[in-house]
């Protein structure tokens, strides 16, 4: 089963635009991933957020959690042609003892256009 | 330093055959996952290795499913009388023991006949 939903499903944007991907979940969190993939293959892991903190920056990549709201924001500035992929939110649970296991949404695909 | 591997990076069965994929994590990484990505939708749990030991397989479909890490290092998933509905592309990932950030392979694409 899937925890995070993502929002929008498929989001195109010009070169130089700022891109912003949600992720809704619905049980408590140990901590919340944002991943990009390339081409349906490998993940890459950007940016984690723990369930006590609120915004968290990393170079041109914004995150906002929000657990009353039991929501997360991503937010890319700046958007290059090379930030084109598919983004998933994943959450580690907070209880329940699998906080080892990641549950990840459906994704966003981001298109960014020249 | 050398990511996850996998091989083979695409594997093409009939269906009923019997397939192994292969991982080889990160050095040093204790904790070994497996997930599985249907088309269009994101990795799915599949199975937790710390060290040899599979600590949690709540994630394997059914029993022709299984996987193993008889050193503690690499991983093998294997898939008895593959079906149709297998066909996806498993993903790989190991986690250094204390750190939160999962580091994925490339993946196999696999495709049942």
């Amino acid at each position: 089963s899937q925890q995070g939903e993502e929002d929008p499903q498929a989001l195109s944007i010009q070169e130089g635009e700022n891109a912003t991907m949600n992720c809704s979940y619905k049980t408590s969190i140990n901590n919340l991933q944002w991943y990009r993939q390339n081409s349906g293959r490998g993940l890459v892991h950007l940016i984690l957020i723990r369930s006590n903190e609120r915004e968290k920056h990393s170079g041109r990549l914004r995150v906002t959690l929000d657990t009353s709201k039991k929501s997360s924001s991503l937010l890319i500035t700046a958007s290059r042609a090379a930030d084109t992929a598919s983004y998933f939110c994943a959450t580690v649970p907070g209880s329940g003892g699998s906080n080892y296991k990641l549950t990840f949404g459906k994704g966003t695909l981001l298109t960014v256009n020249p | 330093g050398a990511g996850v591997s996998q091989t083979p990076s695409n594997k093409v069965t009939e269906k009923g055959k019997y397939v192994e994929l292969r991982c080889d994590p990160i050095s040093g990484h204790t904790a070994l996952y497996w997930y599985r990505q249907s088309l269009g939708q994101g990795p799915e749990f599949l199975i937790y290795f710390q060290g040899t030991g599979a600590a949690d397989d709540s994630g394997l479909p059914n029993d022709r499913f299984f996987a193993v890490r008889p050193e503690g290092s690499v991983s093998t998933l294997k898939i008895q009388r593959t079906e149709r509905g297998d066909s996806a592309v498993y993903l790989c990932a190991s986690k250094l023991a204390g750190t939160d950030t999962q580091y994925f392979g490339p993946g196999t694409r696999l495709t049942v006949l």
